[in-house]
């Protein structure tokens, strides 16, 4: 079973435009972590936020975590064309790393 | 330093037939992880081992998928015998520990199709 769940489930946004990407879950978490797969390719771990931050930096990624509304964001900042793929967030409770059916990022030069 | 490592990259099998998809998991990591991700769809746990003891099976269909991680280090999938809606790309992931606050490293995938 997924426990995160994504949105939107596609976004398509111009080369140098933010991109924002939220994330919901049911339980509580010790940790979520984001990771972003190229089409035909393997998982690659973006960020890790632990349940008792609230926000993170990572080079152009900014990540947020609502616990109280069991939610997160990815915002990628100024994006590029190579930023193109899927983003899924995936939630650390009872068992770790349960993905979310993930955001479809299209980003057009 | 070798990533996390799967074999074969592309299997087409008819059903009814075996398969078998072998992972080489990144040195000292002893949490290993099988995914299951179909096309449009987030990564599906299958099974997780710490070491060589698998911890988390539930989503595994015991009747036709078995999995071993012999010496806690490689790990092999099998799937006996395959079925038309197995066709998905397996993925395996490693992480330090129970991957809890660490990152999980994954391999390409195996893309089995299955006919």
């Amino acid at each position: 079973s997924q426990q995160g769940e994504e949105d939107p489930q596609a976004l398509s946004i111009q080369e140098g435009e933010n991109a924002t990407m939220n994330c919901s879950y049911k339980t509580s978490i010790n940790n979520l972590q984001w990771y972003r797969q190229n089409s035909g390719r393997g998982l690659v771990h973006l960020i890790l936020i632990r349940s008792n931050e609230r926000e993170k930096h990572s080079g152009r990624l900014r990540v947020t975590l609502d616990t109280s509304k069991k939610s997160s964001s990815l915002l990628i900042t100024a994006s590029r064309a190579a930023d193109t793929a899927s983003y899924f967030c995936a939630t650390d409770s009872n068992t770790p790393l349960v993905f979310g059916k993930g955001t479809r990022l299209s980003v057009i030069a | 330093e070798a990533g996390v490592v799967q074999s074969p990259r592309y299997k087409i099998i008819e059903k009814k037939q075996p398969v078998a998809f072998w992972c080489n998991p990144i040195s000292g990591h002893n949490t290993l992880y099988w995914y299951r991700q179909n096309l449009g769809q987030g990564p599906e746990l299958l099974i997780r081992y710490e070491n060589e003891e698998a911890v988390d099976d539930s989503q595994l269909p015991k009747d036709r998928f078995s999995a071993e991680r012999l010496k806690g280090v490689d790990s092999t999938l099998k799937i006996q015998p395959a079925e038309l809606g197995d066709s998905a790309v397996y993925l395996c992931a490693s992480s330090l520990d129970l991957g809890r606050n660490t990152e999980a490293f994954f391999g390409q995938g195996t893309r089995l199709t299955v006919v």
